[in-house]
């Protein structure tokens, strides 16, 4: 079974803080891939970033950056210098083996303060 | 290029009524998706097709929630009749099964409120 953990429920920070979202996923399938999408107030899903679980290699997005570690099964984003706009809710979500749903994890709410 | 397409962005209905939900995917993809969104049990998925045949439709909550997909350009979600619980956000999502990604792109969703 996939499971995927976000233990952090809301995180409130000042702008120009950094911060970082937790993720922790549980699967026994070799091949998945992982993603972040954010929820903004508006309410839609908006895709950030896809990683397979074959390249380990850490991502960097302008402010936005991910940290992949097979080790500790652990895919965390991090905001630089955070903005009042990155307030929303941020989802992580596992894709593995055959099956084709994202199973997500419970999402944490990010509040940036001006 | 435009996204998922969904309509209603917002329906309100009285319970006992049916309520259709549309769904437009994105050009070229042939995987399609329905998820609910509630406080309670977060994102779940109700459905998903490829090339418009339902593949697994476990998540369907109950014999009242149906879901079609005639052509791959149109998808519906059929609630009858309605109930209060229904009230939720429902989105659509639709991927490409031939590349590799397998990233699932979401509409903006309808927020379904039942009296």
């Amino acid at each position: 079974a996939q499971k995927v953990t976000q233990a952090q429920t809301e995180i409130s920070v000042v702008e120009k803080e950094d911060v970082t979202l937790d993720c922790v996923y549980e699967t026994r399938d070799t091949t998945y891939y992982l993603f972040w999408y954010k929820q903004p107030p508006s309410g839609e899903l908006v895709f950030l970033i896809r990683r397979n679980s074959f390249d380990e290699q850490n991502e960097i997005s302008g402010r936005y950056s991910w940290n992949f570690q097979k080790s500790t099964s652990s895919f965390n984003f991090t905001i630089t210098a955070s903005q009042v706009v990155d307030s929303a809710v941020y989802f992580c979500a596992l894709l593995s083996g055959s099956a084709r749903q994202l199973t997500f994890g419970s999402g944490t709410q990010l509040t940036v303060l001006p | 290029d435009a996204g998922v397409i969904q309509s209603p962005r917002h329906e309100v209905t009285e319970m006992g009524q049916e309520v259709t939900l549309r769904c437009k995917p994105i050009s070229g993809h042939n995987s399609l998706f329905w998820y609910r969104q509630t406080m309670m049990r977060g994102l779940e998925l109700l459905i998903y097709f490829n090339n418009n045949v339902p593949i697994d439709d476990s998540g369907m909550p109950e014999d009242r929630f149906s879901a079609k997909m005639p052509n791959a350009s149109f998808s519906t979600l059929k609630i009858q009749p309605s109930e209060p619980r229904d009230s939720a956000v429902y989105f659509c999502a639709s991927s490409s099964l031939f590349l590799s990604t397998d990233t699932q792109y979401f509409g903006p969703g309808t927020r379904l409120t039942v009296l």
